[in-house]
């Protein structure tokens, strides 16, 4: 049972363009959102994150919607650059206090020249 | 501030063995959590320590196990490897655990069961 899902296994935008990632979540409990980037050989590397009281948060190039009534966040990259080029997983996690995160499968973004 | 460490990165085991995989939190953590992922699963949470006790675990059968260590340094074990136990187990530190901590990955060990 997947809970959260992106559903999108890949995206192609070209330099300077928007890149929009998509991410949807079954579990109603869950109260805090994160993406998160991953290259090859490496862990995943924190991107940005948001509350389940927020619906809207920049930092940067970077900015994650949520709409908690459609169960539906997503990622918006602009201006995108080739080094954008990764893997982008989708986490959520419940208010229990404990550190358990549901990811996505994620999403692999290419950005080309 | 070093980063979090995973030992070893690579590993190749038959059917039937176990392994140990260590990691060794940032400086300061105390919260350490093991994740599995594999090509068709994603990411899935193995277990979460906190000040050397099992606060929480994920949906994977007992062979999976792990420790912690006064020093928030942590192992994971699994015995008796199947071939689907081919992944890459990653380790996530955070300072407390608690709250909205932000969890930081290690780059993983990538275990091969032949």
């Amino acid at each position: 049972d997947q809970q959260v899902k992106q559903n999108s296994p890949s995206l192609s935008v070209q330099e300077g363009r928007i890149s929009i990632l998509n991410c949807d979540y079954t579990n109603s409990m869950f109260d805090y959102f994160l993406w998160y980037k991953k290259y090859p050989a490496e862990g995943p590397t924190f991107l940005i994150s948001i509350s389940s009281i927020k619906d809207k948060n920049e930092d940067g190039r970077f900015t994650v919607f949520l709409n908690k009534s459609a169960k539906h966040l997503s990622l918006h990259i602009v201006p995108s650059q080739p080094g954008d080029s990764a893997v982008y997983f989708c986490a959520a996690r419940e208010d229990t206090g404990f550190q358990k995160l549901v990811f996505g499968t994620g999403t692999r973004l290419l950005v080309s020249p | 501030k070093a980063g979090v460490t995973q030992t070893p990165r690579y590993l190749i085991k038959t059917r039937g063995q176990q392994v140990t995989l260590s990691c060794s939190p940032i400086s300061g953590h105390r919260s350490v959590s093991w994740y599995q992922q594999t090509p068709g699963q994603g990411l899935q949470f193995l277990f979460e320590y906190f000040s050397e006790t099992q606060r929480n675990k994920g949906n994977f059968p007992g062979r999976f196990s792990g420790r912690q260590f006064s020093n928030s340094r942590s192992e994971m074990n699994v015995s008796t490897l199947e071939l689907g136990d081919s992944a890459l187990y990653l380790c996530a530190s955070s300072l407390t655990g608690a709250d909205y901590n932000e969890q930081f990955f290690g780059p993983g060990t990538r275990l091969t069961v032949l």
